[in-house]
C-alpha cells in the first residue's frame, strides 16, 4: 500500500543553520504531496504541498521539489529560526483522495 | 474565518466507557476527516465524510464509528474504551473531496483512558 517514510528526529540545529529533512514515498498513481507542521499542543498546519511531479511548493523559507523519478519531497530550508523548532510530517494522498497518509514525523530542535 | 473547531479539548474516560468528540469544520467546507496520533503508531487515518456519507474508512475496529450532519459538522463515537484508545484525536476539513483538496486540522481532542 501507499506510505511515506521520513528520517528519523531529533534534527538538532544552531540557528541560521541549513536544514533538510528527508522523505520518500510509495504510492500507486500520482498523489499529492505535503509537508505539515505541528507545534507543541496544537494541531498540524499546512506548510507547503505539491500536486504533480517537478513541481516546487514553498512557504516561509521552506521548499520542498516533487520528484517523481526518485519518489521524494525533501524539506529544505536554507536559515532555520528558533521559531522552526517543531514536527514536521510529510504526508500524501491515498489514490482515491479521501485520505493523508503521512511519516513518523521528524523532531526539529533550533537552538540561538 | 474561523477555523477547525473540536470540542472538548481534553477528556479522561475510564475503561469500557463511551465517548463522542465533536468537530466544526470551516464555513463552506463539505468534507471532514479524523486521524488519531499516538506516539507508537503516529497519525492514522480513521474515516472521511463528505455531504453527509462516509467515503472512506481506515483500519480501525467497529468501535470506530463516526457521522456527518447537513451542516457539514461531525462527531465520531468510540465505544467501550481500551487503554490503547488514548490518543490525539484530529479532525481536518476540505472544501471538497480528492486529492488536490487541502486538508485544515483543529487542535485536537486528547482523550485520556485510565
Amino acid at each position: 500500500g501507499d506510505s511515506v517514510t521520513q528520517m528519523e528526529g531529533p534534527v538538532t540545529l544552531s540557528e541560521e543553520a541549513f536544514l533538510t529533512i528527508n522523505c520518500t514515498y510509495t504510492a500507486t498513481g500520482y498523489p499529492s504531496l505535503f509537508w505539515y507542521v505541528q507545534y507543541p499542543g496544537e494541531g498540524l498546519q499546512l506548510l507547503l504541498k505539491a500536486t504533480k511531479a517537478d513541481d516546487k511548493g514553498s512557504n516561509k523559507g521552506f521548499e520542498a521539489t516533487y520528484r517523481k523519478e526518485t519518489t521524494s519531497f525533501h524539506l529544505e530550508k536554507g536559515s532555520v529560526q528558533v521559531s522552526d523548532s517543531a514536527v514536521y510530517f510529510c504526508a500524501l494522498t491515498n489514490q482515491a483522495g479521501t485520505a493523508l497518509i503521512f511519516g513518523k514525523g521528524t523532531t526539529l530542535s533550533v537552538s540561538s | 474565518k474561523a477555523g477547525v473547531t473540536q470540542t472538548p479539548r481534553y477528556l479522561i474516560k475510564t475503561r469500557g466507557q463511551q465517548v463522542t468528540l465533536s468537530c466544526s469544520p470551516i464555513s463552506g467546507h463539505r468534507s471532514v476527516s479524523w486521524y488519531q496520533q499516538t506516539p507508537g503508531q503516529g497519525l492514522q487515518f480513521l474515516f472521511e465524510y463528505f455531504s453527509e456519507t462516509q467515503r472512506n474508512k481506515g483500519n480501525f475496529p467497529g468501535r470506530f464509528s463516526g457521522r456527518q450532519f447537513s451542516n457539514s459538522r461531525s462527531e465520531m463515537n468510540v465505544s467501550t474504551l481500551e487503554l490503547g484508545d488514548s490518543a490525539l484525536y484530529l479532525c481536518a476539513s476540505s472544501l471538497e473531496t480528492g486529492a488536490k483538496n487541502i486538508q485544515y486540522f483543529g487542535a485536537g481532542t486528547r482523550l485520556s483512558v485510565l
